[in-house]
């Protein structure tokens, strides 16, 4: 059964604070993905990953960064957590050469900054 | 304006009622996809598809290149399928990265 696993489905979190999301694939996929759902606003592309090392920004990448080290572990970090990135987070994989393959989605991490 | 339009944004309908969600985007694409989440948050992907038609047990989407346009039906729902439908689409060129419309929330009372 193939799976991505984010590390915390809920945490709390306080303003100013560096804090670490963690999403880890088992289907050795080269394409990974950091994602933000925000009511009304829908799915918004933060960061993504074509291989270790590797990474791109998003359409919404400033307050937040990267981290690639292994192909299988994908963490993004907010170095100073603000209330403004209270925010459903989604990772997602993909294999490379994607675009015809199917996308898989961890369970969310829903972050609150107070 | 988005580049991916989901209609309708909400939508309750009665446990049996046939079901359609509507698409529509704005770009060449290579892949269009569409999506289900659960209250909880979890994605899990439905359909990919590049043309025509694809089912899955009560689901059928189909797409239309030509108007850029697809739909997911869901036959004799359930308030098990209560959940936000969302499409996503892949950019032409070997885009890798999707592009997601808003959503649909679909609730379905027995």
């Amino acid at each position: 059964d193939v799976k991505v696993t984010q590390s915390s489905r809920y945490l709390v979190k306080r303003t100013g604070e560096k804090v670490f999301l963690e999403c880890v694939q088992d289907m050795d996929h080269e394409n990974m993905f950091w994602y933000r759902q925000d009511p009304g606003l829908g799915l918004r592309l933060i960061y993504f990953s074509y291989d270790v090392k590797m990474k791109e920004k998003g359409d919404i990448p400033e307050g937040y960064s990267v981290s690639r080290e292994k192909k299988e572990r994908f963490s993004l970090i907010l170095e100073s957590a603000s209330t403004n990135q209270t925010s459903m987070y989604l990772c997602a994989s993909t294999y490379w050469g994607g675009v015809n393959t199917e996308a898989f989605f961890g369970q969310g991490t829903r972050l609150t900054v107070v | 304006k988005n580049e991916v339009e989901q209609s309708p944004q909400n939508l309750t309908a009665q446990e049996g009622e046939f079901i359609t969600i509507n698409c529509s985007y704005s770009v060449g694409i290579s892949a269009l996809h569409w999506l289900q989440q659960h209250p909880g948050g979890g994605i899990v992907s439905l359909f990919m598809l590049s043309s025509g038609k694809k089912k899955h047990g009560r689901l059928i989407a189909t797409i239309n290149i030509q108007e850029k346009h697809s739909s997911l039906h869901i036959t004799a729902s359930h308030p098990r399928d209560s959940a936000v439908y969302i499409c996503a689409v892949n950019g032409q060129g070997g885009s890798e990265k999707l592009v997601f419309g808003k959503g649909t929330k679909l609730t379905v009372n027995p």
